[in-house]
């Protein structure tokens, strides 16, 4: 069980858009920083969003992120089919002196 | 370009050694703060240690005592020392540069080594 809670799965056709939810509490996401990273089927995790809501320059701005007390989001426009992949929020953990992810959803584009 | 190779992985036996490496260009990884996070087959992602450019080091508490991170200034190469491994320990191992916040906490992971599959079984 994954201290920060992400939803499985998640679709959608494309060109529209989709978010993703990622809930924790105050010992992680409520004070700290949180970045979402996508992994690609078969390849290694890539940072899409830092900082809650800062974006690498190689990251088109389709994608988004936000967050709002112990929750973060993260946004996808004009969805494509290349974007099928499992995304992962990470954040620090005070209480737990680690590092902690969600458990990962599984983006189709239908 | 910024890049980060794992090599080491293979198939040990439960209760066996291996160490893993990681050899990076482009950047110093003695100058950077550097972490191994692992992903066992067909679930999530977990962190699993850290060590800070000054040589501090961190585990999660599923490794402590059992996995070492360190790194040859030399060979700009970081390394995961494991030893009394265990089934659960089975994952692919990415080692990845570390940002940082201000008050030394990490904060995000960029880039990220393709990975090396690390296999224990009896």
């Amino acid at each position: 069980q994954s201290v920060l809670t992400q939803p499985p799965s998640v679709s959608a056709a494309p060109g529209q858009k989709v978010t993703i939810s990622c809930s924790g509490s105050t010992s992680n996401i409520g004070n700290n920083y949180v970045s979402w990273y996508q992994q690609l089927p078969g390849t290694a995790p890539k940072l899409l969003i830092y900082e809650n809501n800062k974006r690498p320059s190689v990251i088109p701005d389709r994608f988004s992120g936000s967050k709002s007390g112990t929750s973060a989001t993260l946004g996808i426009t004009g969805l494509q089919t290349g974007d099928e992949a499992d995304y992962y929020c990470g954040t620090w953990d005070s209480s737990l002196s680690a590092v902690v992810f969600g458990g990962g959803t599984k983006l189709t584009v239908l | 370009e910024v890049q980060l190779v794992e090599t080491g992985g293979g198939l040990i036996q439960t209760g066996g050694s291996l160490r893993l490496s990681c050899a990076a260009s482009g950047f110093t990884v003695s100058s950077n703060y550097m972490s191994w996070v692992r992903q066992a087959p067909g679930k999530g992602l977990e962190w699993v240690s850290v060590i800070y450019s000054g040589g501090s080091t961190y585990y999660a508490d599923s490794v402590k005592g059992r996995f070492t991170i360190s790194r040859d200034n030399s060979k700009n190469t970081l390394y995961l020392q494991m030893n009394s491994l265990r089934a659960e320990d089975t994952a692919v191992y990415y080692c990845a540069r570390v940002e940082m916040t201000p008050w030394l906490q990490p904060n995000w992971f960029d880039p990220w080594g393709q990975g090396t599959l690390v296999t224990v079984s009896s």
